[in-house]
């Protein structure tokens, strides 16, 4: 079976731009959960999504939104760039959102640079 | 909030054991998680752990919970140059959304 796929795999982008960054969940999974992960750190939650709505959102401006699709594929993008916010950006998929047995599965990740 | 934190960095030679430690401030914690990452690569579950167990053991990989002293450790047994990678320990959030990682602890084996 095809685990949690995410496009593009590397992205350059300048200071100001938009991105938008796709995730495609594991088959029969229909919660998605994005992390950014700056380098040298752990990573940290910014948005799960289950039926295409938000059941949390981490410390992050409004600058990151999200959304999920009906096939539970999930964008997450970001406007206005900042140079902080070069990173590597995880999708992790589980098969709900109750959490507590709900186990997440994290795709390769797109590597996101801003110059 | 919820905060995890673990040492940065474990040297072992091939053929030893490893024990990676992590301690979490919030003790509603329901489970616990170990992960693997390789340069360049996404996040690899390597286990967890549901805070009603004290241990559980899966093939090289032992995991060792203190909910008392709010500790858990990752022992490698028979530590190989493939297990060289960086290992987060994560715990699920109070709502039960979101993974609290801490920083990783990049295991390095030598032969």
């Amino acid at each position: 079976d095809a685990g949690v796929t995410q496009s593009p795999t590397h992205l350059i982008k300048t200071r100001g731009q938009q991105v938008t960054l796709r995730c495609s969940p594991i088959s029969g999974h229909k919660s998605v959960s994005w992390y950014q992960q700056v380098l040298g750190q752990g990573p940290q939650f910014i948005f799960q999504y289950y039926e295409k709505e938000e059941r949390g959102r981490g410390n992050f401006p409004d600058r990151f939104s999200a959304r999920q699709f009906p096939n539970y594929s999930s964008e997450l993008n970001v406007n206005a760039l900042l140079l902080g916010d070069s990173a590597l950006y995880l999708c992790a998929s589980s098969l709900d959102a109750r959490g507590e047995v709900d186990t997440q599965y994290f795709g390769p990740g797109t590597r996101l640079t801003v110059l | 909030g919820e905060d995890v934190e673990q040492s940065l960095f474990l040297s072992v030679r091939e053929g030893d054991s490893s024990v990676i430690n992590c301690t979490y401030t919030d003790s509603s914690s329901t489970y616990l998680y170990w992960y693997k990452q390789e340069p360049g690569a996404g996040l690899q579950l390597l286990t967890y752990i549901f805070s009603n167990m004290d241990m559980k053991q899966d093939q090289r990989l032992t995991v060792l919970l203190n909910k008392k002293d709010k500790h858990l450790s990752l022992r490698i047994a028979d530590t190989q140059t493939g297990d060289s990678a960086i290992y987060f320990c994560a715990v699920l959030n109070q709502a039960g959304t979101a993974l609290i990682f801490g920083k990783g602890t990049t295991l390095s084996v030598s032969s």
